[in-house]
């Protein structure tokens, strides 16, 4: 069974159009995570929940708004899709925050491409 | 503002070789550190997180070592074989933090 599973895999829209990515866990974790990879492999932190509650909510526009609505879930709604949206956006969990429940596992990406 | 640099961006190493991947850091205030490694195309694994009490942890063919005061890691791996090719990148947690500050990886090829 997968860990943590992201949908859609590819995803290829206009500009202007309003998107979501969503993502599952099924490892019983309290936390989880958005992040987006550039085209020069640098990861960013986006948003971070634990146990539904908003931790971390990086500069990022707000077109891009997280909705978590359960612990098991934290999915990705983008507004407006502009081209410097185009990247590969990971879903991560993490047991929870303190020590020894860090390690993060990490969903396998959406590419997502805006034209 | 915490950096964290891994050098080099690229490797190219003969299977059967010892190597190893630097990771270093701007603020020795770390909560942790933590090695993950990237598959094309993948998501990341985690392969071991380091403590800030802790100077090393092992996994098989991994030790990774950590040196706070000299803002230094290195992932050293034994016996390397083609299918360690693949994106190594280093993390680090900064004390009263939860988020991950990432270096860009470095690209392991191991030719057979």
């Amino acid at each position: 069974d997968t860990a943590v599973s992201q949908t859609p895999k590819y995803l290829v829209t206009q500009m202007g159009n309003d998107k979501s990515i969503k993502c599952e866990q099924n490892l019983g974790h309290d936390t989880m995570y958005w992040y987006k990879q550039d085209s020069k492999k640098f990861l960013k932190i986006m948003f971070s929940y634990n146990n539904k509650e908003l931790i971390i909510n990086e500069t990022v526009p707000n077109r891009f708004s997280p909705k978590s609505p359960d612990k098991a879930h934290l999915n990705l709604h983008i507004n407006s899709l502009e081209l410097g949206d185009s990247a590969v956006y990971f879903c991560a969990s993490s047991p929870g925050l303190m020590r020894n429940q860090e390690t993060q596992y990490f969903g396998p990406g959406t590419r997502l491409l805006v034209l | 503002k915490q950096e964290v640099t891994q050098i080099p961006a690229a490797l190219s190493v003969p299977e059967g070789e010892n190597l190893v991947l630097n990771c270093s850091f701007t603020d020795s205030a770390i909560y942790n550190l933590q090695w993950f490694r990237q598959d094309p195309g993948k998501g990341l694994t985690s392969l071991l997180l380091i403590q800030s009490s802790q100077r090393e942890q092992t996994s098989g063919r991994l030790n990774a070592s950590l040196d706070k005061s000299s803002g230094r890691s290195t992932l050293y791996i034994a016996a390397s074989q083609p299918g360690d090719s693949a994106t190594y990148l280093c993390a680090v947690r900064a004390d009263g933090d939860y988020q991950l500050i990432w270096g860009a990886g470095t690209k392991l090829i191991i030719k057979p």
